[in-house]
């Protein structure tokens, strides 16, 4: 089956507009996470959807965003971006929310957003 | 999410076993142990997780502990593709979101 799929993969922004990401999670899976991974910080937890509602969200500021469709595909939005915001950001989707301790989550291969 | 603790990097020669370990000593009773890597330029993927007793799958086996302060996940011939950061993440039952720790970054020589 397909897996995780995230678009774009690569995207150059300029400091002060915003930016959307996109998620399609695996089929039937109805968890979709987001996960922001610099050089200096690591992978860092952005939020995570379920059924159309915020489940979690992580310590970020209020420019990021994100929201789930009925589909289950997600879309996170990142607005007045900074120089800060350059990383690769990461999709996950699991078929309970939370993750779930006994099931694995499957990434998407990310994309690479650069802020010049 | 508990804490692990991993040594930052490994090195192994290609075909021979590699054992990378974890430490998580204030793990609860409930939690699982998960084991993910991160080739270069790629998400995550998921590579093993068990709770008590060990587990064995087509890419890896996992030992772990009879106390489960500790675990071990065993590569049994390293190639040159399994070349990457290994992060060993605990995962209570509540299931929240993954907490990721710096990993092992794993080399492979030829």
């Amino acid at each position: 089956k397909a897996g995780v799929t995230q678009t774009p993969r690569y995207l150059i922004k300029t400091r002060g507009q915003q930016v959307t990401l996109s998620c399609s999670p695996i089929s039937g899976h109805r968890s979709v996470s987001w996960y922001q991974q610099t050089p200096g910080q690591g992978l860092q937890f952005l939020f995570e959807y379920f059924s159309e509602t915020q489940r979690n969200k992580g310590n970020f500021p209020g420019r990021f965003s994100g929201r789930q469709f009925s589909n289950s595909r997600s879309e996170m939005n990142v607005s007045t971006l900074e120089l800060g915001d350059s990383a690769l950001y990461l999709c996950a989707s699991s078929i309970i929310p939370g993750q779930g301790a006994n099931t694995e989550a499957f990434f998407g291969q990310g994309t690479r957003l650069t802020v010049v | 999410d508990a804490k692990t603790t991993q040594p930052n990097s490994m090195e192994s020669n290609e075909e021979e076993p590699v054992h990378l370990p974890c430490n998580h000593s204030t793990i609860s009773g409930t939690d699982y142990i998960h084991w993910y890597r991160q080739l270069p330029s790629q998400g995550p993927e998921y590579v093993i997780h068990g709770l008590t007793s060990n587990v064995n799958n087509r890419m890896a086996s996992l030992a772990i502990a009879e106390d489960r302060k500790s675990s071990t996940l065993i590569l049994h011939r390293a190639t040159l593709r399994d070349a990457a950061v290994y992060y060993c993440i605990l995962r209570d039952v509540d299931g929240q979101n993954f907490v990721f720790g710096p990993g092992t970054r794993l080399s492979v020589l030829p």
